[in-house]
């Protein structure tokens, strides 16, 4: 079935770069995504990513998308303490549904 | 755009009691779904409806749960008779139009449900 995994925590001084890491199953998903949580609120959409490409690059952020391996990852350079949240990747599946499958959330912690 | 409006955005009731929870889509949004979020279970969809008609119900939990949605600007969960085990975070996500099939849901700031 379809089922996204993603590690559970990631600790990062500041100034330093962050990647965090996504497996997906479902190889028909035509996009792929990665929201943001911060404490007390909703998740926002960070960026995502068409499957027919290999790289994304948005300021500060960098989407890489290994499609043979089903492997996803965010990368945060410059990361700063309000980079602070639970990240979350997620992939569109396929099929008629439009429902998004999300992994379990990274917590990224930056320490000053 | 005001973004997805959720209110009440904290509830705390007691065991037995009706919760209605309620959310309002970005306006234009052909698509709502409701979310569940736990320490435990991390995030689950309840429901999500397509044009005001639900679609897809497979992850509400008992039939103690119920959503509906009147009309495009307004939907509602309701908890009938809420438990201690109910308690958590309920999202409300709104989404476009399917453009290519791109997803993209944009979340509400959620209501934290807390049954004593």
């Amino acid at each position: 079935g379809e089922d996204v995994e993603q590690s559970l925590f990631l600790s990062v001084r500041e100034g330093d770069s962050s990647v965090i890491n996504c497996t997906y199953t479902d190889s028909s998903s035509t996009y792929l995504y990665w929201y943001k949580q911060e404490p007390g609120a909703g998740l926002q959409l960070l960026t995502y990513i068409f499957s027919n490409m290999d790289m994304k690059q948005d300021q500060r952020l960098t989407v890489l998308l290994n499609k043979k391996d089903k492997h996803l990852s965010l990368r945060i350079a410059d990361t700063q303490t309000g980079d602070s949240a639970i990240y979350f990747c997620a992939e569109s599946g396929g099929g008629a549904t439009n429902k998004l499958i999300f992994g379990t959330g990274t917590l990224l912690a930056v320490q000053p | 755009d005001a973004g997805v409006i959720q209110s009440p955005r904290h509830e705390v009731t007691e065991m037995g009691q009706e919760v209605t929870l309620r959310c309002k889509p970005i306006s234009g949004h052909d698509y709502l779904f409701w979310y569940r979020q736990t320490m435990m279970r991390g995030l689950e969809l309840l429901i999500y409806f397509n044009n005001n008609v639900p679609i897809d119900d497979s992850g509400m939990p008992e039939d103690r749960f119920s959503a509906k949605m009147p009309n495009a600007s307004f939907s509602t969960l309701k908890i009938q008779p809420s438990e201690p085990r109910d308690s958590a975070v309920y999202f409300c996500a709104s989404s476009p139009r399917l453009i290519s099939r791109n997803y993209e849901q944009y979340f509400g700031p959620g209501t934290r449900l807390t049954v004593t």
